[in-house]
């Protein structure tokens, strides 16, 4: 079974602080990691995911996350954080063997400070 | 490029009578997905559809039921609902029903059950 922790439901940063946002994870088979970012009454949009390539995954809007398998986890961080991120963030979790069921994490509330 | 849409937006229903609630995806795509959000939770697995067949099945009861249509739109039927069953619902649509796929999300369906 594969499972997703979010730590911290709320993280608050001041504009042009570094933003770090903690998912691990637990999966039976090599996984596909997800972040999505959710603005209020919105849907959710992908900001990167990993599907065994590259480590270190490049996504939009600046953000960035590094897979760990020692570590098991799919950190997503920021150098700079802007006003504008501030949104609910998802980590989510697919094995990549067996039928296709996505596992998302609780959620975590970003705040930016000006 | 026409992104994926879910009509009503908001729905309030009473406990026991039935609901449908529809997504459009997104043009090309031929996999859809849907989810429940509970307040304050991240989104919930319930069904993919995959060509008009379902492609995996999250751990919901058999009374929350989906269709998926030759055009690829696909319609959420809930039956017999319960209180617990107010959420937002969401639909995402892909390419193929691939594990890596980026998944397009509608803005959501807003259900309340009184």
């Amino acid at each position: 079974a594969q499972s997703v922790t979010q730590l911290g439901s709320h993280v608050s940063v001041s504009e042009g602080a570094l933003v770090l946002l903690r998912c691990n994870y637990s999966s039976s088979v090599p996984p596909y990691l997800f972040w999505y970012v959710q603005y209020p009454n919105q849907g959710l949009q992908l900001l990167l995911k990993y599907t065994s390539a590259a480590t270190l995954v490049k996504g939009i809007n600046g953000f960035e996350a590094e897979f760990k398998k020692s570590e098991t986890s799919f950190h997503l961080t920021k150098p700079s954080a802007h006003m504008s991120d501030a949104a609910e963030y998802f980590c989510a979790v697919s094995d990549a063997g067996g039928s296709y069921i996505p596992t998302f994490g609780r959620g975590t509330s970003l705040i930016v400070h000006p | 490029e026409t992104g994926v849409t879910q009509s009503p937006t908001h729905l309030i229903k009473t406990r026991g009578q039935q609901v449908t609630l529809r997504c459009s995806s997104q043009s090309g795509h031929n996999t859809v997905s849907w989810y429940q959000q509970a307040l304050g939770q991240g989104p919930q697995f319930i069904f993919q559809y995959y060509r008009e067949e379902e492609n995996g099945r999250g751990n919901f009861p058999p009374r929350f039921s989906g269709l998926q249509f030759p055009n690829y739109s696909s319609e959420l039927n809930v039956n017999a609902l319960e209180l617990d069953d107010s959420a937002l619902y969401l639909c995402a649509s892909s390419s193929s029903g691939g594990r890596g796929d980026t998944q397009y999300f509608g803005p959501g369906t807003r259900l309340t059950v009184l």
